[in-house]
């Protein structure tokens, strides 16, 4: 079945700099791609997301682009804030099968003042 | 709107007891779903029903059933609990025609002694 690795599971960035994280997928039939942000405690919340037929999408300091030729598509965030300081999840889904979404194991990312 | 909600918020059960964790939506979403989240392994797929009458297993079903009640419910049940069932349930919904976006419930944390 559908597999999503991701790195790094832990990120620690100064404040202002970028962040980036990084999925990969297996099953090449995958062609909806979205970023979940989650705080401590809190449910998962979408950020972003991408279809498989465009390379790259962007919102503020927040874009993913996606290489469907080598099956990964990564998260880069510009000036980071400490609000920016969670857990960030990238899944991937098959249109034809429900929506259901596989998830990567999550990245902590720490946004240090 | 309330979007999804979820009960209970927390639960302790003894090995071997039952207990059902309800879901429901009021945004007229065709898709639910249900999943685990345990520390570094993301959120795992337990069941989904991408309409009402459907239910279909993901990627960890192993101990659970589900029963889509209606259109806006979409309940878990756990038959005889155990310790390896201990973590966070999260239920999702989405419209699958016009959106990709699943939109997640706060969550439910089960222990199980």
């Amino acid at each position: 079945g559908e597999n999503v690795e991701q790195h790094p599971s832990t990120l620690s960035v100064q404040e202002g700099d970028s962040a980036v994280i990084k999925c990969t997928y297996s099953d090449s039939a995958s062609n909806y791609f979205p970023w979940y942000k989650q705080e401590l405690g809190k449910r998962p919340q979408l950020i972003i997301d991408i279809r498989s037929n465009v390379g790259e999408k962007k919102d503020q300091r927040i874009a993913v682009t996606l290489n469907k030729t080598a099956k990964h598509f990564s998260l880069h965030i510009t000036e980071t804030q400490p609000e920016d300081s969670a857990v960030y999840f990238c899944a991937a889904s098959k249109g034809n099968q429900g929506g259901k979404l596989i998830f990567g194991q999550g990245t902590e990312l720490s946004v240090k003042p | 709107n309330a979007g999804v909600t979820q009960t209970p918020k927390f639960q302790v059960l003894k090995t071997g007891q039952s207990m059902t964790l309800q879901c429901a939506q009021d945004m007229n979403h065709n898709s639910m779903y249900w999943y685990r989240q345990d520390p570094g392994m993301g959120l795992r797929l337990i069941y989904y029903s991408a309409s009402e009458g459907t239910t279909d297993k993901g990627e960890v079903p192993n101990g659970y059933n589900v029963s889509r009640l209606n259109k806006r419910e979409f309940s878990l049940r756990l038959e005889s609990a155990a310790p390896s069932q201990t973590s966070v349930y999260f239920c999702a919904s989405r419209e699958l025609r016009s959106s990709y976006e699943q939109y997640f419930g706060p969550g439910t944390r089960l222990t199980v002694t």
